[in-house]
């Protein structure tokens, strides 16, 4: 069976500092990956998807960026934090783009 | 990329059945209608899904208007652990799915 896992679970950080978010996939090849962004009491908000390694598309303008360097590995970066940048982070995937997305555990993150 | 509509909450009693609905009116012929929910502090996931016909599952039942520009999710019998944020996504062969702000549904004891 399939697994999708992320790390780390909760994070503080200051303002200006890096940030390196990780989601992993197991048990399935070559899935559709994206990161989400949920804002206290907000809906999710698509910030990045892929479709195969090194293919990454950008659905809103902001300071974070995203990579795949392998099939079923997906990172969020940012290379200087703000305030705004808090919220929940969710990664997911699918096998195929409008099947059924399957949703990784989050990460909180706190910028300060 | 094809809107829904839902209200912004719901109440429901625990042990009574729930109605949430759902607008679509721009639906295009190839769009799936997807529902997800999200638990408090944790990740949305997968309810059911239509395209045509009404569905069941053991999570919750489906009900498709035939012009297909509404459709209602129906909890057969609420308990408390249903309370969650309920999320009415169109999607398609090549669309993402793009998920709103959802019905907060509420379940009283």
């Amino acid at each position: 069976s399939q697994t999708i896992h992320q790390w780390p679970a909760t994070l503080v950080q200051p303002v200006g500092s890096p940030l390196s978010l990780e989601c992993t996939v197991e048990g399935t090849s070559n899935p559709n990956l994206y990161w989400y962004r949920q804002a206290a009491g907000r809906g999710l908000q698509l910030l990045f998807y892929s479709v195969g390694i090194g293919q990454i598309s950008s659905e809103v303008p902001q300071n974070l960026s995203a990579s795949r360097p392998q099939d079923r590995q997906f990172i969020l970066s940012s290379k200087k934090l703000l305030l705004s940048d808090s919220g929940f982070y969710l990664c997911a995937w699918d096998p195929r783009l409008g099947e059924t997305q399957y949703f990784g555990p989050g990460t909180r993150l706190l910028v300060l | 990329d094809a809107k829904t509509t839902q209200p912004n909450s719901m109440e429901s009693n625990e042990e009574e059945p729930v109605h949430l609905p759902c607008n679509h009116s721009t639906i295009s012929g190839t769009d799936y209608i997807h529902w997800y929910r999200q638990l408090p502090s944790q990740g949305p996931e997968y309810v059911i899904h239509g395209l045509t016909s009404n569905v069941n599952n053991r999570m919750a039942s489906l009900a498709i208007a035939e012009d297909r520009k509404s459709s209602t999710l129906i909890l057969h019998r609420a308990t408390l652990r249903d309370a969650a944020v309920y999320y009415c996504i169109l999607g398609g062969a090549t669309n993402k799915l793009i998920f709103g702000t959802g019905t907060l549904l509420a379940v009283q004891p």
